[in-house]
């Protein structure tokens, strides 16, 4: 079974700086993608950035930007020029690509980041 | 605009009852799923539907049932066998199994 593991259960930032979130998977797959979503207070779940394992390229989204290690099953979260409305909780989640998973997400527990004026 | 829309907001089940919770999206996706999340927690599969007329147990299934009568529509039941149904519950939807899921804006079911 695939499990997601976020081990900074909070984290804090100053407004315009830059910070990085953790996440680690295990996996027996070689094909699969990688998603960090961000659920704000209002607690919808909003799309931040995927990876796809089988690309070496890591993935930008403007400010969001991911390290994706495949040999280390890690998948971290770099955000830059953090603003206000980066506070939120985020979550790092798996699917398998083919098999039998049907598209399931594995989420991790989240990590909540507060960004300060 | 396209979208997953969930209602109610907020629900209220007593005692023995069963409610349901309505999730329905316009993007065209054959693939929908319903989490349930608990607080400080990530979101678990309680129920997925790949087709119309077609539906798989997830991880956290046992208390509840759903059914996909149309590619729009995924009602789940929380019915009174599930004994801790306190919970958010999120409805998402994708173009097929390899596809990114997009949420709806979730329903706080809360016991009275």
């Amino acid at each position: 079974a695939q499990t997601v593991t976020q081990s900074q259960p909070e984290m804090s930032v100053q407004e315009a700086e830059t910070v990085t979130l953790s996440c680690t998977y295990d996996t027996s797959e070689s094909n699969y993608y990688l998603f960090w979503y961000k659920q704000p207070p209002s607690r919808q779940m909003i799309l931040v950035i995927r990876q796809e394992a089988y690309k070496q390229q890591n993935a930008t989204e403007n400010r969001f930007s991911v390290n994706f290690q495949k040999a280390a099953k890690s998948f971290s979260l770099k955000i830059s020029d953090s603003q206000l409305g980066d506070t939120a909780m985020y979550f790092c989640a798996f699917t398998d690509a083919g098999g039998t998973s049907y598209g399931k997400l594995t989420f991790g527990q989240g990590t909540i980041l507060t960004v300060h004026p | 605009d396209g979208g997953i829309t969930q209602s109610p907001k907020y629900l209220f089940r007593k005692e023995g009852q069963n409610v349901t919770l309505s999730c329905e999206q316009n993007l065209n996706h054959d693939a929908m799923y319903w989490y349930r999340q608990d607080p400080g927690q990530g979101l678990r599969l309680i129920y997925y539907s790949q087709i119309v007329n077609d539906f798989q147990k997830g991880d956290i299934a046992e208390g509840y049932s759903v059914s996909r009568e149309k590619k729009e529509s995924f009602p789940l039941t929380v019915t009174s066998a599930q004994k801790n149904p306190t919970a958010f519950y999120l409805c998402a939807s994708s173009i097929g199994p390899k596809g990114t899921q997009y949420f709806g804006p979730g329903t706080r079911l809360l016991v009275l």
